[in-house]
């Protein structure tokens, strides 16, 4: 699976966008972006994925650039209820593995007032 | 419908015991994988277990095992615990037929070494 870089750490003011970035500059043709969060003591909770076109869900919106060596996870209006870690992860679908996700550090949202 | 439970929640053992904790998936998911998490190695993939069978395993020692049984629930054993066993380890369900990466974590059982 490729490598994923994130900021260790963000903030948001609740009710704005939450922009939260990704580099995955060795990204594979076949590969595809997930993005899971985990709220403090809870498991981890899938958000969204996508391969090469931009994706979106009632939780959020995926962002792909064309040349797919990095994506943003944007999350509309936060609220304090979206302070988590969101972790990137790059993998491709494959039945045999498709439970074995890697989780790198993530980065750590605080939504504040 | 209901989601991944775990049990127990919480649990305090000594070093030298053994720990089993056990993991009921979605009902109609077959697919079953458990992670540790700590605060040195973050999330790591232990094995999963699909029809009754280890399908993958991650880099643990032989004190980790684990098995299914055919109603898809789970257990995964630790034998003679150590101090950095401690940890939240995570059982995870998905449809693996249909497998599109999305797993569905249970909150987790918080095991304390002492």
């Amino acid at each position: 699976d490729a490598k994923t870089t994130q900021p260790p750490s963000m903030d948001c003011a609740e009710g704005r966008a939450a922009n939260l970035p990704c580099n995955h500059s060795t990204i594979s043709g076949n590969e595809y972006v997930y993005w899971y969060r985990q709220i403090h003591s809870q498991g981890p909770q899938y958000i969204i994925h996508g391969l090469k076109n931009n994706e979106t869900n009632e939780m959020a919106s995926l962002i792909i650039t064309e040349d797919r060596k990095s994506s943003t996870l944007i999350l509309p209006h936060a609220t304090l209820r979206d302070t988590a870690v969101y972790y990137c992860i790059v993998r491709v679908i494959n039945t045999g593995t498709a439970s074995k996700l890697t989780f790198g550090t993530g980065t750590r949202l605080q939504v504040t007032l | 419908k209901a989601g991944v439970t775990q049990t127990p929640r919480y649990l305090i053992k000594t070093r030298g015991q053994q720990v089993t904790l056990s993991c009921s998936p979605i009902s109609g998911h077959r697919s079953v994988s458990w992670y540790q998490q700590t605060p040195g190695q973050g999330l790591q993939f232990l094995f999963e277990y699909f029809s009754e069978t280890q399908r993958n395993k991650g880099n643990f020692p032989g004190r980790f095992s684990g098995r299914q049984f055919s109603n898809s629930r789970s257990e995964m054993n630790v034998s003679t615990l150590e101090l950095g066993d401690s940890a939240l380890y995570l059982c995870a369900s998905s449809r693996r037929d249909r497998n599109t990466g999305e797993l569905f974590f249970g909150e987790g059982s918080r095991l304390t070494v002492l």
